[in-house]
């Protein structure tokens, strides 16, 4: 099993510019969530997928992030503009059920994170 | 308030050394929880699942009091290698049936010779 898979691992990049981070799930997971870490606020939730479709998006913190789910396989969290204040790492993580009676058998397997700096 | 809370630590302790981290968290409906690990400048890692009746793997020792809202993890016989951050993480249910976890800020734990 390859895990979680994230790319890419770092990235710097201008004010201003976009950035697409991606992520490939566990095969047969089909819930997905991006996470953000920074040291100030710790791992907040940015967004949920079940089965490809957003279910919960209330922690995108403005129009600038937009994410996407095109197939089980592959999701994409876009950032345009980039600001100063986006820098941090973002995780992708999924799991492989949605159903919460089940939940206390499994957690969620991260990916490695894309450490993002806005300059 | 926010929904898990924890101390921040650092926790410095001797190798050998018992040490217990606590948590609280603020919604009643929760109904799984998890202690997760994190390496610096690593992802999080599932460390333990924690149950009503407390659970125990290894060294490592789960409880939770659902009274209370509170889960704690006790570390006997500390290694250099359990230097890390401990997540203390809780579900939160909303509309549709569907679940969320939620991560406390971290607990850092620091073992020294």
């Amino acid at each position: 099993d390859a895990g979680v898979i994230q790319s890419p691992r770092h990235e710097v990049t201008e004010m201003g510019q976009e950035v697409t981070l991606r992520c490939k799930p566990i095969s047969g997971h089909n819930s997905l969530f991006w996470y953000r870490q920074t040291m100030m606020r710790g791992l907040e939730l940015l967004i949920y997928f079940n089965n490809n479709v957003p279910i919960d998006d209330s922690g995108m913190p403005e129009d600038r992030f937009s994410a996407k789910m095109p197939n089980a396989s592959f999701s994409t969290l876009k950032i345009q503009p980039s600001e100063p204040r986006d820098s941090a790492v973002y995780f992708c993580a999924s799991t492989p059920l949605s159903s919460w009676q089940r939940w206390s058998n499994y957690g969620y397997t991260f990916g490695s994170g894309t450490r993002l700096t806005v300059v | 308030r926010k929904e898990v809370e924890q101390d921040p630590g650092p926790f410095n302790v001797p190798e050998g050394a018992t040490v217990a981290f606590n948590c609280t968290y603020s919604n009643s409906a929760s109904q799984s929880f998890f202690w997760y690990r994190q390496d610096c400048r690593k992802e999080p890692k599932l460390l333990m699942s924690v149950y009503s009746s407390g659970n125990e793997d290894g060294r490592f020792t789960a409880q939770l009091n659902r009274a209370s809202q509170y889960i704690s993890l006790l570390i006997r016989d500390s290694k250099l290698s359990d230097s890390a951050t401990y997540l203390c993480v809780v579900s939160m249910g909303f509309s549709g049936g569907y679940n969320k976890l939620i991560f406390g800020a971290g607990t850092r734990l620091a073992v020294h010779p």
